[in-house]
């Protein structure tokens, strides 16, 4: 089943330590991007890679890492995280042309306290 | 101004009612148009890619105006599984794409 999988759906921590969200997708697509989405701010985009080794920020790339080993992972890393970034999180990833649709992995709720 | 704008509603319609939403964008260039819907908490889905012909598929009709720089959804005999909201994208170019969401507009329908 073509699915874009996110890992873990929920986390509940605390400010400044370290954490990785994972995201992976089996449809061998280029392009991968985070967002988050928070109440009556809509989606807004974090990072985003074009193709492995390839990534770029987003509107709100402010306290994030990510990486592009692989074309089939793209990790979000908090180094630091303060409870500004508790949150709605959603890794995309889509063919890799402008006018294919991205697919959304499940999301994963953070809470940072 | 915001990139993508859309009317955050709720839209309170009954059964098998007709509604349509409205989503602007300001960026000419503007190349692909999507809409999705997304239920409370869930991941945003895919409902319909917009062309500039115009497009639909069932009880759903997208189209594109890019004189007026807006797109639209219209939702024919809406049924109560249509209760979610709907957020338009816009892929903009300008070196690399980014697909720019819009907030969405909240659809409830009433039995």
């Amino acid at each position: 089943e073509a699915q874009v999988t996110q890992n873990p759906r929920y986390l509940i921590t605390v400010t400044g330590k370290k954490l990785t969200v994972t995201c992976s997708q089996n449809m061998n697509h280029e392009y991968m991007s985070w967002y988050r989405q928070d109440p009556g701010l809509g989606l807004r985009q974090i990072y985003y890679s074009m193709n492995v080794e390839v990534t770029d920020k987003g509107d709100v790339p402010e306290g994030y890492k990510v990486s592009r080993k692989e074309k089939r992972n793209f990790p979000l890393i908090l180094e630091s995280p303060s409870p500004n970034q508790t949150s709605l999180y959603f890794c995309a990833s889509s063919p890799g042309t402008y006018n294919q649709p991205q697919h959304f992995g499940d999301g994963t709720r953070l809470s940072i306290l | 101004r915001k990139e993508v704008e859309q009317d955050p509603g709720p839209f309170n319609v009954p059964e098998g009612a007709t509604v349509a939403f409205n989503c602007t964008y300001s960026n000419s260039a503007s190349q692909s148009f999507f809409w999705y819907r997304q239920d409370c908490r869930k991941e945003p889905k895919l409902l319909m890619s917009v062309y500039s012909s115009g497009n639909e598929d069932g009880r759903f009709t997208a189209q594109l105006n890019r004189a007026s720089q807006y797109i639209s959804l219209l939702i024919r005999d809406s049924k109560l599984s249509d209760s979610a909201t709907y957020l338009c994208v816009v892929v903009g170019l300008s070196g690399t794409y980014k697909y720019i969401f819009g907030t969405g507009t909240r659809l409830k329908v009433l039995a």
